[in-house]
């Protein structure tokens, strides 16, 4: 299939470990959001890359997240010293471009931090 | 900032119903997405209105932009339980992020 794909779908840590989520969007698209939604609430936009370049950060909560995509392609969500109020599932999705079109949401990776 | 608000918060329906779901925006709409989750699931976009007064519709689902009240809603006909999910309504929060409503949940019972 040639839709956004998110790896892996759902990640078990323990309080205060480091995890990685990865998104590989759709080809060809420059733009790529991730957002976190948790239960009960509508997804909450965390962070934009156009290219390589994380162009908005200004949901990333804190300095415990930190997203990149060197490639311009693949993009991982990296998360410091877990809490368990990050427990959510982290959605990413790609567009063609930006302003702001039709976003193409993959699966989602649920995170559940014991 | 942007907020959404979505009514109701759930719904329940007999197969076969007719349904209004809403989206209220506290400042104007430049843009209004309407998508559906099913649990476990990513959103699958179901339609974007950008002007005011806009109509759009796909097989039994109808959505109307009211720019003047910043409000859309959305309408299914003849429900069936393959509507079943979460709809969520997402507005244009700047040059490149959406924000979203809490959700309606829709269950159609056959």
């Amino acid at each position: 299939g040639a839709g956004v794909s998110q790896t892996p779908s759902n990640k078990v840590t323990e309080k205060g470990k480091y995890v990685e989520l990865r998104c590989d969007p759709i080809s060809g698209h420059t733009a790529l959001y991730w957002y976190r939604q948790s239960l009960g609430q509508g997804p909450e936009f965390l962070i934009y890359f156009q290219g390589t370049g994380a162009a908005d950060d200004s949901g990333l909560p804190n300095d415990r997240f930190f997203a990149v995509r060197p490639e311009g392609s693949v993009s991982t969500l990296k998360i410091q010293r877990t809490e368990r109020g990050d427990s959510a599932v982290y959605l990413c999705a790609s567009s063609l471009t930006a302003p702001v079109n039709e976003q193409f949401f993959g699966p989602g990776t649920r995170l559940t931090v014991l | 900032s942007q907020e959404l608000e979505q009514s109701p918060q759930s719904l329940i329906v007999q197969e076969g119903k007719n349904l209004t779901i809403n989206c209220t925006s506290s400042k104007t709409l430049y843009g209004l997405y309407w998508y559906k989750q099913k649990y476990g699931e990513g959103l699958i976009f179901l339609m974007m209105l950008q002007k005011g007064g806009e109509e759009k519709s796909h097989e039994k689902i109808t959505a109307k932009l009211d720019e003047k009240k910043q409000q859309s809603s959305l309408h299914i006909t003849a429900s069936q339980p393959s509507h079943a999910g979460i709809y969520l309504c997402g507005a244009a929060g700047g040059y490149n992020k959406l924000i979203f409503g809490a959700g309606t949940r829709l269950a159609v019972h056959p």
